[in-house]
């Protein structure tokens, strides 16, 4: 157990809809990031937040929007759901926004039809 | 731009024998981490081992080692003694420019099946 959580595990939707990630990082990370794994894609990086900050961009659809908040909670808010938004959304956080192991969730298994 | 490189996709090995897998990456930064992380069925993502760029010694934990060529920019992982529980998919993971601050760039990964 790596200390990061994630809800829900498994979430099933249809296209068009708004979904709603949530992500507790570890005790004490004030970094959190956000990526995709999916088949054709791999494992992508999406966003980084610090601190309640947005501290980095990657990949991440105008779709898809995050945020960080005081309790240090993240969220990932997917809009406009596509059939390829289909995939394995993990949270990863750790102390510092740099130059630190991330840690990984359990992940939530996002399908769309 | 940062890259990751696994150039097998998969790999098959008895118990107990003891497997290696590759991983190139490039940059142009000096000081930097790189990881491997497993995957198992169950999905989550574990990290299996750490190395500091700047130490010359590589690291260990348990029956998990790696091969860090500076130089050469490679980066193997050598299970020993490899157990069922070992099978899983294995990915290398390189911080993007700044540390990570850009997130890790991940390798496509190695699916390692360990047969009993």
């Amino acid at each position: 157990d790596s200390g990061v959580t994630q809800t829900p595990k498994h979430l099933i939707t249809a296209t068009g809809q708004r979904v709603t990630l949530r992500c507790s990082p570890r005790s004490g990370d004030l970094s959190v990031y956000w990526y995709q794994q999916s088949l054709d894609q791999g494992l992508q990086f999406l966003i980084q937040y610090y601190n309640g900050e947005e501290r980095a961009k990657g990949n991440i659809l105008e779709r898809f929007s995050a945020q960080q908040f005081p309790d240090l909670h993240s969220e990932l808010n997917l809009s406009s759901l596509e059939l390829g938004d289909s995939a394995l959304y993990f949270c990863a956080s750790s102390p510092r926004p740099a130059r630190d192991t991330q840690y990984f969730g359990p992940g939530t298994r996002l399908t769309v039809l | 731009a940062q890259t990751v490189t696994q150039s097998q996709p998969e790999m098959s090995v008895q118990e107990a024998e003891t497997v290696t897998l590759s991983c190139t990456y490039d940059t142009s930064e000096n000081n930097y981490y790189l990881f491997w992380y497993k995957q198992p069925p169950s999905r989550q993502m574990i990290l299996v081992i750490r190395q500091e760029a700047y130490k010359q010694q590589n690291a260990t934990e348990n029956r998990f080692s790696v091969n860090f060529q500076k130089a050469a920019k490679s980066f193997s992982l050598k299970i020993s003694d490899s157990q069922l529980g070992d099978t899983a998919m294995y990915f290398c993971a390189f911080p993007g420019p700044g540390g990570g601050a850009d997130g890790l760039t991940f390798g496509k990964g190695t699916h390692l099946i360990i047969q009993p």
